[in-house]
């Protein structure tokens, strides 16, 4: 079993539609990133959680520590939104390295 | 723009050439990572930097591989003897100590024919 699980592998929605994608994860963390890539892109960084829920734009992303569990939410999705949305963990004791999911891609149809 | 920066964006190349990339980090940030991704699947963690400290490298990284950050700014990664399994999007991050949010650059897509 993989130490960071996301679901869905594939979603594919309409446009205008709220998405959210979940990430489990079983290691105890310090923080947990939401990062966004675009077919052969590079990675950007969405969000950094260690607590609560932030929100930038259309996105929010929410953890839930003693569940171990955070979610990524889309409103009002956009084509433009399509990527992969990948969930990274970074160990509680870990000086750098990030636990990866293998991410789920995202096609938000006009 | 004060992100992370990658040079080169594309780089074809022979089997058995050797191919440098280099990665500008944000100006503020001591820590830098490299990251390999193939396709379909999520980065692999190389090596890591703190400042021009070479804390930890990956298994991953063979004897073909060398990283440097000498001045604890920018970084090189060289590839020698290129092979096509060497064929990924080698992505450079940084971040800075307290935070440790890492910021990725665009990332250097090598094609080894």
């Amino acid at each position: 079993k993989n130490e960071v699980e996301q679901s869905p592998q594939n979603l594919t929605a309409q446009e205008g539609e709220f998405i959210t994608i979940n990430c489990s994860y079983s290691v105890g963390i310090s923080a947990l990133h939401w990062l966004q890539q675009h077919p052969g892109g590079g990675i950007v960084s969405l969000f950094m959680l260690s607590s609560g829920k932030k929100k930038h734009g259309r996105l929010i992303a929410t953890i839930n520590i003693q569940e171990k569990h955070s979610s990524l939410h889309i409103t009002a999705s956009h084509p433009r939104d399509s990527a992969v949305y990948i969930c990274a963990v970074k160990g509680r004791g870990s000086n750098y390295q990030l636990i990866w999911g293998a991410g789920t891609k995202l096609i938000i149809k006009p | 723009d004060t992100g992370v920066s990658q040079d080169p964006r594309h780089k074809i190349t022979k089997r058995g050439q050797n191919v440098t990339f280099r990665c500008d980090p944000i100006s503020e940030h001591n820590r830098l990572y490299w990251y390999r991704q193939t396709l379909g699947q999520g980065p692999e963690f190389l090596t890591y930097f703190q400042n021009e400290a070479q804390l930890e490298k990956s298994r991953l990284l063979s004897d073909r591989f060398s990283a440097e950050r000498p001045k604890g700014s920018f970084s090189t990664l060289e590839i020698q003897r290129t092979e096509q399994g060497d064929s990924a999007m080698y992505l450079c991050a940084s971040s800075s100590m307290g935070p440790d949010e890492q910021f990725f650059g665009p990332g250097t897509r090598l094609t080894v024919l």
